[in-house]
């Protein structure tokens, strides 16, 4: 099974800023995804992002506020542009194995933006 | 679209009473249903899938799930419960959609346990 390893854990910024969430898989995945859960809400997909192409992105969520880096296999970034409170949630990277018959999640951010 | 529905926000359960969690489903085609736990502060945890096969499922820390064509659930349960079984449950059903290997994820059931 993939391991990922999500940093920062948590973090508490200031409305306007931005921040840049890492994401590492301890092998070699094709497909990662984002997802972002508001306080007390379910999960909900952001964008897959794949190694040498665009993310592609959710209804809902644009790049210039969420941009999603994917430079190699084992590695994503997902940067919060520009942050409002509305923006507090938990981010977490996922990805899958074999056939996409178990997803993986890393341990998420907890972002609060005050 | 593929969506799952978790009718119940909580569900409060004796510590060695068994426990239901629901989850009915709306897919075409073939589903593939997941069930997830979050602990807080932690990630998701994978408990079990139904792909295909067997409809009674079994998972990690004693959970099973029974899948039913006919009533369109995946109810997620145990014989019997434990005090640390306490968390936030989540169904989940493949996104058939682009990629086809994102999840759409019920709202979640939060399960308490009481000793």
């Amino acid at each position: 099974s993939a391991v990922i390893s999500q940093k920062p854990s948590r973090d508490i910024c200031q409305r306007g800023t931005s921040l840049t969430i890492q994401c590492q898989v301890d092998s070699q995945v094709t497909m990662m995804f984002w997802y972002r859960q508001q306080p007390g809400q379910s999960l909900t997909l952001i964008a897959t992002a794949n190694q040498g192409s665009e993310a592609t992105y959710e209804s809902g969520f644009v790049i210039d506020k969420f941009p999603i880096s994917r430079p190699n296999l084992t590695f994503s970034t997902l940067t919060v542009s520009n942050m409002s409170p509305e923006d507090s949630s938990i981010y977490l990277c996922s990805t899958v194995e074999g056939l996409g018959t178990e997803a993986f999640f890393g341990q998420g951010t907890r972002l609060t933006v005050v | 679209a593929q969506s799952v529905a978790q009718p119940e926000d909580q569900v409060n359960v004796a510590e060695g009473n068994p426990l239901t969690v629901k989850c009915t489903y709306s897919v075409s085609g073939n589903p593939y249903l997941f069930w997830y736990v979050q602990y807080p502060n932690r990630g998701l945890q994978f408990l079990l899938k139904y792909i295909t096969g067997d409809n009674l499922v079994k998972g990690s820390y004693g959970f099973e799930a029974e899948f039913n064509k006919s009533q369109t659930s995946f109810h997620l349960k145990k014989p019997s419960a434990l005090v640390s079984d306490s968390a936030l449950y989540f169904c989940a059903v493949r996104d058939i959609r682009n990629s086809g290997y994102a999840l759409n994820f019920g709202k979640g059931t939060s399960l308490l346990v009481t000793p």
